[in-house]
């Protein structure tokens, strides 16, 4: 069955902190990653893409990284930001065009 | 400011009832997307056009219809509307019709069914 699966569902930390958050899939057959921010009442925001060659990925304070042997892909925040605050959401496309979305991570980030 | 446009914003009406979601997609984009975002199932993906024609479907219910018009903008219309059809609806939109273009969400459509 395909599906994406993200962790933590949510998470607190402290401004200027570092924080990973997981996207596990079993989505097949694999076109590309990508993830997205989304704030609250708005839409989502892409940071990265990745395909299947690429294994590291930088947008700013953003760093995503993909395994697709163990079909695992991590998204780094370095130095958090009160704007960081939002979900984040992982999303593999597969058979070309289509898309299964995760259920996101919500992050708060506190002063 | 993604330069997607969707309209309307705010939508209330009644089971039943059909309505019509428009989706302008930024200015020399020829891909338009239509995603679902409801509380129990989060974000799904509904339908691709590129370029006035259909490209790909995922999970869009037989009472929903998408088209994109020839100035490239998209309308889906919702039918025999449900309560369970309460969600956002999001459009997006990219350049080409490649699964690995980057795609430019608007702020989306609140439909609340009552």
């Amino acid at each position: 069955k395909n599906q994406v699966e993200q962790s933590p569902q949510s998470l607190i930390i402290l401004e200027g902190k570092n924080c990973t958050l997981q996207c596990n899939y079993t989505v097949s057959p694999f076109s590309n990653l990508r993830w997205y921010k989304q704030d609250t009442g708005r839409g989502p925001v892409s940071l990265t893409i990745m395909t299947f060659s690429e294994n590291t990925k930088s947008n700013g304070r953003y760093t995503a990284t993909l395994d697709a042997d163990t079909k695992q892909s991590s998204l780094h925040i370095t130095a958090s930001q009160l704007s960081d605050s939002a979900s984040y959401i992982c999303v593999v496309s597969y058979n070309f065009n289509k898309f299964y979305f995760g259920s996101g991570t919500k992050l708060n980030v506190k002063p | 400011d993604s330069g997607v446009t969707q309209t309307p914003k705010h939508l209330i009406t009644a089971t039943g009832q059909r309505v019509t979601l428009r989706c302008s997609p930024r200015s020399g984009d020829l891909s338009v997307y239509w995603y679902q975002q409801s509380l129990d199932q989060g974000l799904q993906f509904l339908i691709q056009y590129y370029n006035g024609e259909e490209r790909a479907k995922g999970n869009i219910l037989e009472r929903f219809s998408a088209q994109q018009f020839p100035d490239l903008h998209s309308e889906l219309n919702l039918s025999s509307l449900e309560l369970g059809d309460s969600a956002l609806y999001f459009c997006a939109s990219s350049v080409g019709g490649a699964s690995n273009q980057p795609q430019h969400f608007g702020d989306g459509t609140r439909l609340s069914i009552l």
